[in-house]
């Protein structure tokens, strides 16, 4: 199994600039996370899915965020209009109902807003 | 907030020491896990204990709960400089909202 495929691995964009950051799941799993990881505010829940339907996103920082899972083996963060405070690495994870709630991480994205 | 607490922030220890790193939170959970951080890298999962256990081992790992103090502990016995990592402390309480500590920085020193 390839493990959860997050792209891209690095983005650097300017402020104000929309941004996409894209997931793909284990395939069978079917819950999907959405973390974001700072040095001030550590590993953050932004929301979750569960059979691509957004079960909480009460961790989604702000309007600009949004998040879609258009079917099992995809999912969107997007972030308009971006900016500098956005800065961060943003994991998705997946998990499978039964699975005790283990986590399987992509690489993350290093996101820098400039 | 809903995230844990994990002490110490940072630990450096010798090589073939044991390392200790405790975490507190806050809600009633229905277990918790320990995950492993290697700089620039996703997080990956050590070991799960559930609510109903008090200890559980892996290997060189060793998870104790104690749910009347809303703890948790991990110990790597006989560490190895390769165990260079941050270690974060997860539970969940709800269905599937896993929360995270704040994570320990272990050095291990060869």
């Amino acid at each position: 199994d390839a493990g959860v495929i997050q792209s891209p691995r690095h983005e650097v964009t300017e402020m104000g600039q929309e941004v996409t950051l894209r997931c793909k799941p284990i395939s069978g799993h079917n819950s999907l996370f959405w973390y974001r990881q700072t040095m001030m505010r550590g590993l953050e829940l932004l929301i979750y899915f569960n059979n691509n339907v957004p079960i909480d996103d009460s961790g989604m920082p702000e309007d600009r965020f949004s998040a879609k899972m258009p079917n099992a083996s995809f999912s969107t963060l997007k972030i308009q209009p971006s900016e500098p405070r956005d800065s961060a690495v943003y994991f998705c994870a997946s998990t499978h109902e039964g699975g005790d709630e283990k986590l399987f991480f992509g690489s993350g994205t290093q996101l820098s807003v400039l | 907030s809903q995230q844990g607490e994990e002490d110490p922030q940072a630990l450096s220890i010798q090589e073939g020491e044991n390392a200790t790193m405790n975490c507190s939170y806050k809600t009633s959970i229905n277990n918790l896990q320990w995950y492993r951080q290697n700089s620039g890298r996703g997080l990956v999962h050590l070991i799960l204990i559930r609510s109903n256990e008090r200890e559980k081992h892996s290997g060189r790992l060793r998870v104790t709960l104690d749910t009347s103090k809303k703890s948790s502990s991990l110990l790597i016995t006989a560490s190895r400089a390769a165990d260079t990592a941050s270690y974060f402390c997860a539970h969940s309480g709800g269905y599937q909202k896993v929360t995270f500590g704040t994570g320990t920085k272990l050095q291990v020193i060869p």
